[in-house]
């Protein structure tokens, strides 16, 4: 069956630009994650949805970012006035189910490497 | 909060040999481990994981792993390496009442020759 899925799969922006990166989820998962992965460096996270309710945010590492899952199926990670420091990768996972108990497992997509000149 | 160190960033290693890949990790509460392992150019997919149970948790190419919580350490292992074992290997932390969200370490690069 199909996977997460993401898109694009290799962005380059110019600094100040926006970018929007998009996440499919596997279909019929309820919770969604954002990570950003510097090179070199482990995933980090940024934001999770349950269903279109974006419970956790505490990650994101300025008000330039900002997600949204409207629908609670896909989502978009945009990036406002981007900067150096943005250049990553940046991983979207999905889960079957609802956060609290023991956790699911969490099915990652390709990423999207972003990078920023 | 919580945090997880992988001190070696990259092992090389013999066909056939075993290996270790160390993994600590801090945290004030009941935690549960991952271990994640992502192929060149390929995304990141689940080795194996510790919930609840037994301490020692396997995966299907074997691999296995065991939570030690006095030393707060969840290393993997695997008797004989094969050169398809060649990956990034990621531990990762969730804890109770956490959301789920994964805490990763900086990864070992496990190198596999001949």
């Amino acid at each position: 069956g199909a996977g997460v899925s993401q898109s694009p799969r290799y962005k380059v922006a110019k600094r100040g630009q926006d970018v929007a990166l998009r996440c499919d989820p596997i279909s019929g998962h309820v919770s969604l994650f954002w990570y950003q992965q510097a090179l070199g460096q482990g995933p980090e996270f940024l934001t999770y949805f349950q269903n279109e309710a974006q419970l956790d945010k505490s990650g994101l590492p300025s008000d330039r970012f900002f997600a949204e899952r409207p629908e609670g199926s896909v989502s978009t990670l945009k990036i406002q006035r981007t900067q150096q420091e943005d250049s990553a990768v940046y991983l979207c996972a999905s889960s079957p189910s609802l956060s609290g108990g023991a956790p699911d497992t969490q099915y990652f997509g390709p990423g999207t490497r972003l990078t920023v000149l | 909060a919580q945090s997880v160190t992988q001190l070696d960033s990259q092992v090389p290693v013999f066909e056939e040999a075993p290996v270790e890949l160390r993994c600590n990790y801090s945290s004030s509460v009941s935690v549960y481990l991952f271990w994640y392992v992502q192929y060149p150019n390929q995304g990141l997919q689940l080795l194996l994981k510790y919930l609840s149970g037994s301490t020692l948790v396997e995966s299907i190419n074997g691999f296995e792993a065991e939570f030690n919580k006095s030393q707060t350490s969840f290393h993997l292992r695997k008797p004989s390496v094969h050169i398809s074992d060649t990956a990034e290997y990621f531990c990762a932390v969730s804890s109770t009442g956490g959301g789920n969200k994964l805490t990763f370490g900086t990864g070992t690069q496990l190198k596999v020759e001949l």
